[in-house]
């Protein structure tokens, strides 16, 4: 299996904040990398696929980049609905797929 | 619009068995992925495996293989996840979600359905 390793677990930041979150494969999945948002009590949110795709109607201030084992989302001007969690995944194969843990990212 | 509503909460015992659905609308179901993911309480989410409604294909992740079943009516646009036999720690919140195809991640998702399991 491969294993996502996500970075940080949970991030402080301001609104106008320009956030980073990292994720990092333990083995290529090329650009098969996504995105997602998760509010409490709610179902996940896709934002990004591969790699740096943008979901139709998710604001432009989030961006996703990388390849291979290294990947990053951007949120640049933090707005309020933005404090969220959220994770990545890897979506090498149909069989291959698995979940980063997950960052919380609160308000400062 | 593109809908996935899954069935509702459900509360068991260890041991009992458990069927939950996933019903699709507003898109041809039979062409799209329906993948099912686990969040415990308090956690992440974990891959839990995904069906091909137009031919059955499964795949399971190592972690939920031959603990649970993944299947699909097309007659119904209905996805299912069961268990023959259920453990106190599969108390979860279960979502099932369409996956486009190949490049695409998981791009709609049903609301959830709430498992409790008490030993």
């Amino acid at each position: 299996d491969i294993q996502m390793t996500q970075s940080p677990s949970t991030l402080s930041a301001s609104v106008g904040d320009r956030v980073t979150i990292t994720c990092r494969a333990s083995q290529t999945v090329s650009r098969w990398l996504a995105w997602y948002q998760q509010k409490p009590g709610k179902a996940p949110k896709l934002l990004i696929y591969e790699t740096s795709t943008l979901e139709t109607g998710v604001p432009s201030r989030f961006s996703g980049s990388g390849s291979g084992t290294e990947f990053i989302l951007t949120i640049n001007s933090l707005q309020p609905d933005d404090f969220a969690t959220y994770y990545c995944q890897q979506y090498s194969t149909y069989s291959s797929v698995t979940f980063g843990r997950g960052t919380k990212v609160e308000i400062k | 619009e593109v809908q996935l509503v899954q069935s509702g909460t459900e509360v068991k015992k260890s041991g009992e068995s458990l069927k939950l659905s996933c019903k699709g609308s507003g898109y041809s179901f039979s062409h799209y992925w329906i993948g099912w993911v686990r969040q415990m309480p308090g956690e992440g989410l974990e891959w839990m495996g995904i069906i091909y409604p137009d031919d059955s294909d499964t795949r399971y992740s190592p972690s939920f293989r031959g603990h649970v079943t993944i299947s699909v009516d097309n007659s119904t646009s209905t996805a299912y996840l069961q268990w023959s036999s259920l453990e106190a720690s599969d108390t979860a919140i279960y979502y099932c979600a369409r996956r486009p195809g190949a490049a695409g991640g998981l791009d709609y998702w049903g609301q959830g359905t709430l498992g409790c399991v008490s030993s």
